[in-house]
């Protein structure tokens, strides 16, 4: 399958400062990235979904300014985790589609386990 | 709008069978079924599309009923391999955008 590339693996940040998280596709264009955030034994929550060149949907209750998505080009989008606090600790998770089709399966970046200290 | 999974977690002897249930309230444009393990990104496994259609792989199957309301994942003389947890997905259109939102997860647990 394709191979969707996420780094860091894990970062571990001072209370305040913020962190960027990067997701690539390696293997082909993703037209669209869905960015999710996993506590513990829980399930996967849908942060925002961004597609190349515009700006990013954010769900419901996921603060735009606090984490900011940009998707500028067809193999990267990123994940900025701005003026990090305790409670933002968490795994997140980016995932890529190939084609902006509702149809197709989305490939998993190997997650980034965020540490704030 | 996120499906409803059940069970939440499974206890299996290795070459048992399981079956996960996944279901929504409303017809589903598709439903995907992911598997992760404990620390990893979770791994595609398949997609469904069409009300009845079913479909595997090796030991692995699943269907989408005709309403498009439910969805099992069936798990077939489990193997050790695949024990971690089985998310269902859907995908929403909203406002132009595309959403793909899971269930709460599956816990599958195989024992020798």
């Amino acid at each position: 399958g394709a191979v969707v590339s996420q780094h860091p693996s894990w970062v571990i940040c001072k209370s305040g400062t913020s962190v960027k998280i990067e997701c690539r596709s390696l293997d082909f264009q993703a037209t669209t990235m869905f960015w999710y955030r996993q506590f513990p034994k829980q399930s996967l929550m849908l942060m925002a979904t961004s597609n190349e060149g515009s700006k990013a949907t954010y769900e419901q209750g996921v603060e735009k300014d606090k984490f900011l998505i940009n998707h500028a080009s067809l193999t990267l989008s990123t994940l900025t985790v701005t003026s990090a606090h305790p409670e933002d600790s968490s795994f997140y998770i980016c995932s890529a589609k190939a084609y902006r089709g509702m149809n197709t399966e989305a490939f998993f970046g190997q997650g980034t386990r965020l540490t704030v200290v | 709008q996120q499906p409803v999974q059940s069970p939440q977690a499974v206890i299996l002897r290795e070459g048992e069978d399981a079956v996960i249930n996944c279901s929504s309230s409303k017809a589903l444009y598709s439903v995907h079924w992911y598997r992760q393990k404990h620390g990893e990104a979770p791994v595609f496994l398949m997609i469904l599309l069409k009300g009845g259609e079913q479909k595997g792989h090796d030991k692995i199957s699943a269907s989408f009923n005709e309403k498009k309301q439910q969805s099992s994942l069936y798990l077939t003389a489990s193997q050790l391999s695949y024990s971690g947890t089985y998310f269902c997905g859907t995908e929403h259109l909203l406002q132009g955008a595309q959403k793909l939102v899971f269930g709460q997860g599956t816990r599958l647990t195989i024992n020798p």
